[in-house]
């Protein structure tokens, strides 16, 4: 019973390299979401996926893919990272898009761009 | 975006009640959560309130005024597990989710 996971809990990573961070969740819920949470700003929202096979753009989406290849799976890719990709990151999930819903959050992933 | 406003920071002895609050300017509005987030760890679910009033689970309770622009949280019989971040959250005509900075309450003995 993990609910939603996120892979790695932390990284360090050199800037101009590829990342992507992983987020699996086993409700089958509908739709996901990627937040960031800096300091002070609290979560913004990346990117998410109303349902499999469809992605939209949040608030911050500038240096961000996403994917939806099936329910489960989410993952965030950083094309070239810069340190201002430093932050934690947030995957999310709902039983229904929209944002009406209750949202069950990953544990999250640490990254680090030096 | 959304403007949401609360309170950086508040401390409260144990026992007691604190009431956060949360403002807000939003283009339309869906909703509004609340959740808690401890130091280090994920965001989970507290509330949610659409329509006007007060809506209590517990400990915690829960106020909009949807003409104010205005929604408060109050846990009452403060314990040292509450010292944690509370986010107000709402969801504006886009429906995509918008949060606050949050809210540290620190529960002292």
């Amino acid at each position: 019973i993990a609910g939603i996971t996120q892979a790695p809990t932390s990284q360090i990573l050199a800037a101009g390299r590829r990342m992507t961070l992983r987020c699996t969740q086993d409700m089958r819920h509908n739709a996901m979401y990627w937040y960031r949470q800096d300091l002070g700003l609290g979560l913004r929202l990346i990117h998410y996926s109303n349902t499999a096979g469809t992605t939209g753009k949040g608030e911050v989406p500038d240096g961000y893919s996403v994917s939806r290849a099936n329910t489960d799976d989410f993952p965030l890719t950083l094309a070239s990272a810069v340190p201002s990709q430093t932050s934690v990151y947030f995957c999310a999930s709902s039983a229904v898009a929209g944002g009406v819903d209750e949202q069950f959050f990953g544990p999250g992933t640490r990254l680090t761009v030096l | 975006g959304q403007n949401i406003d609360q309170p950086t920071e508040m401390t409260a002895t144990e026992g007691a009640i604190v009431q956060i609050n949360c403002t807000y300017q939003t283009s339309g509005f869906n909703g509004l959560f609340w959740y808690q987030q401890h130091a280090g760890e994920a965001p989970t679910f507290l509330s949610y309130n659409v329509l006007d009033g007060l809506e209590e689970k517990g400990r915690f309770s829960s106020f909009l005024s949807r003409s104010k622009g205005y929604s408060y949280l109050l846990l009452k019989e403060l314990q040292m597990k509450d010292s944690a971040s509370y986010l107000c959250a709402l969801i504006p005509n886009d429906y995509k989710l918008s949060f606050g900075a949050g809210t540290t309450v620190t529960v002292r003995a």
